[in-house]
């Protein structure tokens, strides 16, 4: 299994700025991916980060509003930028190794733009 | 492409009665299930899962599923509830095939049990 911790755990944030939100995994890990969960909402995934190479994003989400960093095999990063309202959710991260097919989440980041 | 249905979004059910969250799915590949269960304000923790052989999984805090292939479902059992299995349950699909691991929720079956 993996642990995973993800930074911050909640942040208020003004409009029109951005966020980096930070994933840390516990050991060497293929895969990682991340998720949003808006209010009273299921999971839907952003975006799948391998190491070594660029992100890639489902339908409906863009590099440049969501840009993601995979710079080593424990450690990932979500920029949430120019945040609006809407972007008011909770952001997951999770890893997987692949081989049996099992993802691990972390606790999620809290996040509401006013 | 896969797609989850969850057919009920809350289930309330007295303590130490049995409970059955159902979940169904489609998919034109041979696919991994999972459950998961979210608790208040908290990450995801896996449930169980099925990848191949027995069609019945046991899982944690005494819960099991049954993979169903002709009714393409995956419904989630527990024979007697817990006040602290309070919590959102999501149903999950995978392909099976390397490099198609990414997960499709369904949109989550809320659990209350009351006392």
């Amino acid at each position: 299994s993996a642990v995973i911790s993800q930074k911050p755990s909640r942040d208020i944030c003004q409009r029109g700025t951005s966020l980096t939100i930070q994933c840390q995994v516990d050991s060497q890990v293929t895969m990682m991916f991340w998720y949003r969960q808006q209010p009273g909402q299921s999971l839907t995934l952003i975006a799948t980060a391998n190491q070594g190479s660029e992100a890639t994003y489902e339908s409906g989400f863009v590099i440049d509003k969501f840009p993601i960093s995979r710079p080593n095999l424990t450690f990932s990063t979500l920029t949430v930028s120019n945040m609006s309202p809407e972007d008011s959710s909770i952001y997951l991260c999770s890893a997987g190794q692949g081989v049996s097919y099992e993802q691990y989440f972390g606790p999620g980041t809290r996040l509401t733009v006013t | 492409a896969q797609s989850v249905t969850q057919l009920d979004s809350q289930v309330p059910v007295f303590e130490e009665a049995p409970v059955e969250l159902r979940c169904n799915y489609s998919s034109s590949v041979s696919v991994y299930l999972f459950w998961y269960v979210q608790y208040p304000n908290q990450g995801l923790q896996l449930l169980l899962k099925y990848l191949s052989g027995s069609t019945l999984v046991k899982g944690i805090n005494g819960f099991e599923a049954e993979f169903n292939k002709s009714q393409t479902s995956f419904h989630l059992r527990k024979p007697s509830v817990h006040i602290s299995d309070t919590a959102e349950y999501f149903c999950a699909v995978s392909g099976s095939n390397f490099g198609n691991e990414k997960l499709t929720f369904g949109t989550g079956t809320r659990l209350t049990i009351i006392p």
